[in-house]
């Protein structure tokens, strides 16, 4: 079935680094967008990041730009990413999401269970 | 601070209707599709609406979503208890060039 698991949560002391995975099953990886949302202790989802299905266009929001770096591999059907200098306000549950296939779509339609992250001393 | 804005919370009575409003501008919710997620915590977020007003498939039609200039509402009816959970709207902000989220209102079913 069509499925996104999470992996690579922990704790990290502030100023660290981790790496975040998600592997895609159950349907053809290189075709869709994904994305990375996140949702912070007691806060609401928060959108991270976005890469094409072919990894040439990448945006991220704001609050992580310059430290987090999104990537996909299409021959191992998943996506990555890689956080630095981790601050505390980066602690949440971080989701991978599969974009719906239609053009001007920011929807998602698949997303995995999540993992966590906690940045703490 | 999110970009997009709902209510905290709403309430309503089983059987009822409830709708949820999403507040945002042109460089959002006014140029690009709406979407909504349903969701518990503990567990993934389900879309319940795309392109401003299309269900997936598997999702009952007591699920709707329409969308006026800068504004999108969810409307669920027939409530239920088990649709007691935090209901986000989306999109995408063509100024920002990012993703953007609502703060997320709780349902409540009394």
């Amino acid at each position: 079935q069509v499925q996104l698991v999470e992996s690579g949560g922990g704790l990290v002391k502030p100023g660290g680094s981790l790496r975040l995975s998600c592997a895609a099953s159950g349907f053809t990886f290189s075709d869709y967008h994904m994305s990375w949302i996140r949702q912070a202790p007691g806060k609401g989802l928060q959108w991270v990041s976005y890469i094409t299905g072919s990894g040439s266009t990448i945006y991220y929001a704001d609050s992580v730009k310059g430290r987090f770096t999104i990537s996909r591999d299409n021959a191992k059907n998943s996506l990555y990413v890689q956080m630095n200098s981790l601050r505390a306000e980066d602690t949440a549950v971080y989701f991978c999401a599969r974009r719906v296939d239609i053009v001007g779509e920011n929807a998602f339609d698949i997303w995995g269970q999540g993992t966590m992250v906690t940045v703490s001393s | 601070q999110s970009v997009l804005t709902q209510p905290p919370s709403v309430s309503a009575a089983p059987g009822q209707k409830v709708t949820i409003s999403c507040s945002g501008s042109s460089s959002n919710i006014g140029n690009n599709y709406v979407s909504w997620y349903q969701h518990l915590p503990g567990t993934a977020p389900k879309l319940l609406i795309y392109g401003n007003n299309k269900r997936p498939s598997g999702i009952p039609d007591r699920f709707s979503g329409s969308k006026s200039g800068t504004s999108a509402t969810l409307g669920i009816s027939g409530l239920q208890t088990g649709d007691e959970a935090d209901y986000y709207c989306g999109t995408w902000d063509s100024s920002l060039s990012a993703g953007a989220f609502g703060g997320g209102t709780k349902l409540t079913v009394l």
